[in-house]
Formats: structure tokens, C-alpha cells, sequence
């Protein structure tokens, strides 16, 4: 079965620090898809990145940056520059393209990441 | 707009009193599901639904209920509350089971059996 493990249950960094968040997976599908999750305090999640098991490319947007390396497993990721407003809870979470058990998404513990001015 | 409506966002209610939280969607995706938010956890699946009248059960279904008579709504049922199930709750939907698609999620709803 899938899992997803964020090892890193807290962070604290202070604004404008750089910050990696982990992000460990296991699946025997050969296809599949990594997702990341922003929750703000206001509780929503909000989606931040799709990618498929197909595409390593690291990928950029603006302050973010994730980091997919198959031969570890790993979908990392990097907030450059942290501001206050990054302040949340943020999830990994795995989706597997042929799971009998219809799970959508498996998530991982969260991580919750404290940004101090 | 696309979303997904929970109702409500917060409840308290006694143990053994029946509720049920409602989710609708408008954006005629065929695949719904039911999460719950715990510390340390993260969300994990109670049922889902991959289209009208089909639902199963997902990692943690014991004590809930669901139905899917219509397309846009797939409430939850706790026919018994327990303390066991406070917790914060997110219906989602999408176009596609296996994460071909962007998930949708509800807003969520914190509940509170004592």
C-alpha cells in the first residue's frame, strides 16, 4: 500500500530564511502522482502542485520550488525568502494511477511551518 | 465558481446524536470522498463515491455513513457520534479517482462530540 512521510512535524524559521520541507513516498505503481498542499490557519487546503511520476523536472513558481527525485522517493519542497503569510500547515500527499481501494490521495502527517517576523 | 460546500463549518453535538454533514459540488465531477483531519495524521479516506449509487469504503469507515443518490451531493452520516470522531472533516471531489485530476476540497467542518 501507499505512503507518504513528512517527517518533519514543526519548523521554525524566521522570515526571509530559506526552508525545505520533506517529503518521502512509497508505491509499487510505476505511475503515479505527488501533490503538495498548503493549510493556512483559516483551515482550508489550499492545492499548490500537481506532478506525475513521469516528469523529474524540478519545478519553480515564484517563492516555490519542489525538487521530485525518483531514486529517493522524494518530492521536496523549497520556500525561498519565507514570508509571515507562509505560516501553515502544509501536506504531501500520493496518488496512485491504477489503486484498487479508490483512494484519491494519501497524505502524509503535515508539517507545520511557523514563519517568526 | 467551481467549489465544494460543506455545511455546516462547525458543530458541537452529544454523544449518540445522530448528524449528518452535507457536501455538494458544482462542477459535475463523478468522484467524490470524505476525509478526516487528525494531528499528526494527516487526512485519511472514510468513503468515497465514484459515481451515483457506487460507494466504498475508504481507510477509516467505521462509524460513518454515506450516500450518493445524486450526483453533486455525497453527505456523511454519523447514525451514533462518538467523542472519538471530533474531528475536522473535508469532502472533496474530482474528475478523475486516480489523481489524473485536481482534487476540489470543501472548506471543512470541525466537529465536536462530547
Amino acid at each position: 500500500a501507499q505512503k507518504v512521510t513528512q517527517a518533519q512535524t514543526e519548523i521554525s524559521v524566521v522570515e526571509k530564511e530559506d526552508v525545505t520541507l520533506d517529503c518521502v513516498y512509497e508505491t509499487r505503481d510505476t505511475t503515479y502522482y505527488l501533490f503538495w498542499y498548503k493549510q493556512p490557519p483559516s483551515g482550508e487546503l489550499v492545492f499548490l502542485i500537481r506532478r506525475n511520476s513521469f516528469d523529474e523536472q524540478n519545478e519553480i513558481s515564484g517563492r516555490y520550488s519542489w525538487n521530485f527525485q525518483k531514486s529517493t522517493s522524494s518530492f521536496n519542497f523549497t520556500i525561498t525568502a519565507s514570508q509571515v503569510v507562509d505560516s501553515a500547515v502544509y501536506f504531501c500527499a500520493l496518488s496512485e494511477e491504477y489503486d484498487n481501494a479508490g483512494n484519491m490521495l494519501t497524505f502524509g502527517g503535515g508539517t507545520r511551518l511557523m514563519v517568526k517576523p | 465558481e467551481a467549489q465544494v460546500t460543506q455545511n455546516p463549518r462547525y458543530l458541537i453535538t452529544v454523544t449518540g446524536k445522530k448528524l449528518t454533514v452535507t457536501c455538494s459540488q458544482n462542477m459535475n465531477h463523478e468522484y467524490m470522498s470524505w476525509y478526516r483531519q487528525d494531528p499528526g495524521l494527516g487526512l485519511r479516506q472514510i468513503y468515497y463515491s465514484m459515481n451515483v449509487e457506487v460507494t466504498d469504503k475508504g481507510d477509516v469507515p467505521e462509524g460513518y455513513k454515506v450516500s450518493r443518490k445524486e450526483k453533486r451531493n455525497f453527505p456523511l452520516i454519523l447514525e451514533s457520534p462518538s467523542p472519538n470522531q471530533t474531528s475536522l472533516y473535508f469532502c472533496a471531489s474530482s474528475s478523475h479517482s486516480q489523481g489524473r485530476a485536481e482534487a476540489f476540497f470543501g472548506q471543512g467542518t470541525r466537529l465536536t462530540v462530547v
